[in-house]
Parts: C-alpha cells; structure tokens; sequence
C-alpha cells in the first residue's frame, strides 16, 4: 500500500515566487493534515480537512498560506508571495475514519526561500 | 489544553545500554498518547499510542512506553540500543476528545554511541 506522497521533495525558490506543494493521501483516507517543522518552532499543526473540508486553519500563519483539497486524493498548500522566513520542511499526514487518531506522514517537503 | 514535555531535547546512549526518553502531559480528558520517529530527511513514524487500554504498550522496532496517570507520565524505553535507533523521538496528545488533530512535543534527539 503507498503511503503518503508529497511532491516536489525540494524546492528552492526567490522571495515574492510563488510556491504550491502537493499531497496525495492514502487511499480511503479521509483525514488531512499540513504540517511545517522548523528548528526554532518544532513541528506546527498548519490546517486540517475531514472529507475534503478544511476544519481547522488556525494554524495558517498568515494571508500568504491558503490550501485546498479538490478531492480525496489531492491537497495543496500555496504560499504567494512566499518570504525567507517561511524555509521549512512541510509535512503533509492523513488518517483513516476507523482509526480516527492516527495520523501517517508523508516524506515531506524541503521549502527554501532565497 | 492538552500539551506534551519532553525532558531533554539531545540523549545520547552506548550501542546495547537502555533507552529511555521522557514524556509528560498535561490533559483535561482522558488522554490519547504517541510516540513517533523521525529519521533522518523522512517523515514521522508511528512507534506506539496508548488509547486507554492496556497502560503498557508495546510498538515496533522493540519499543514500548507505559502510561502512569499518577505520574502523568508516558516514558519510551528500548531495552537496548541499536545504532539503528538513533533519530529524534516526539511525544504527542490527542488535543481533545474526539478530536483527531495532536499536539506534538519539541522532540528528543537520540545518538547512539558505538
């Protein structure tokens, strides 16, 4: 069974780019979770969506980050314009309806902004 | 709200001498407990969670954490290292009852020494 499948795994980009990472969830899933892990921050919940609909976007840190789950088997998190400050590794996770609190993780995505 | 501590963010430990990394919680319900591992330039993986069943759990890779209510306590212990095993180690709680999004601790970083 595949697991949680980001893409790209690397991205270098210029400050004020925009920059869009993507997720594809396990099969049957139907829990999604973005997560961004730095060294000063630890590991920050950033939004959440049950069947497809996000429920908890405190996380977001601010106007420039907005996500969307068209369907069950895709996500993206945007980041425009994107700033130096937003370098992380992002995290995407799902979790199943009968297993509600386990969540499994993708490889990530390593983000640097120039 | 709930919330998980982890003591001691870098442990370092002998090839074959135990593991032990530290957990405590904080939680106004009942709470749900995991460990999860983090290799290098991979995602998190689930070692175990205690989900108010039996107080000792047993994960993989010959893990297991015992939950101590008196103690608010959720400790991971390996009976012997392997050079394998060193990765950072996070604690989380369910953050509420219910809720499917977890609260994670900063993480402990494991080194073991050959």
């Amino acid at each position: 069974d595949a697991g949680v499948i980001q893409s790209p795994r690397h991205e270098v980009t210029e400050m004020g780019q925009e920059v869009t990472l993507r997720c594809k969830p396990i099969s049957g899933h139907n829990s999604l979770f973005w997560y961004r892990q730095t060294m000063m921050r630890g590991l920050e919940l950033l939004i959440y969506f049950n069947n497809n609909v996000p429920i908890d976007d405190s996380g977001m840190p601010e106007d420039r980050f907005s996500a969307k789950m068209p369907n069950a088997s895709f996500s993206t998190l945007k980041i425009q314009p994107s700033e130096p400050r937003d370098s992380a590794v992002y995290f995407c996770a799902s979790g199943a309806q009968r297993e509600r609190e386990t969540q499994y993780f993708g490889p990530g995505t390593r983000l640097l902004v120039l | 709200a709930q919330s998980v501590t982890q003591l001691g963010s870098h442990v370092s430990v002998s090839e074959g001498a135990l593991v032990l990394l530290r957990c405590n919680y904080s939680s106004s319900v009942p709470p749900y407990l995991f460990w999860y591992v983090q290799y290098p330039n991979q995602g998190l993986q689930l070692l175990l969670k205690y989900t108010s069943a039996a107080t000792l759990v047993k994960g993989i890779n010959g893990f297991e954490a015992e939950f101590k209510k008196s103690e608010t306590s959720f400790h991971l212990t390996k009976p012997s290292a392997h050079m394998s095993d060193a990765a950072e180690y996070f604690c989380a709680v369910r953050r509420g009852a219910g809720s499917y999004q977890l609260t994670f601790g900063k993480g402990t970083k494991l080194s073991v020494i050959p």
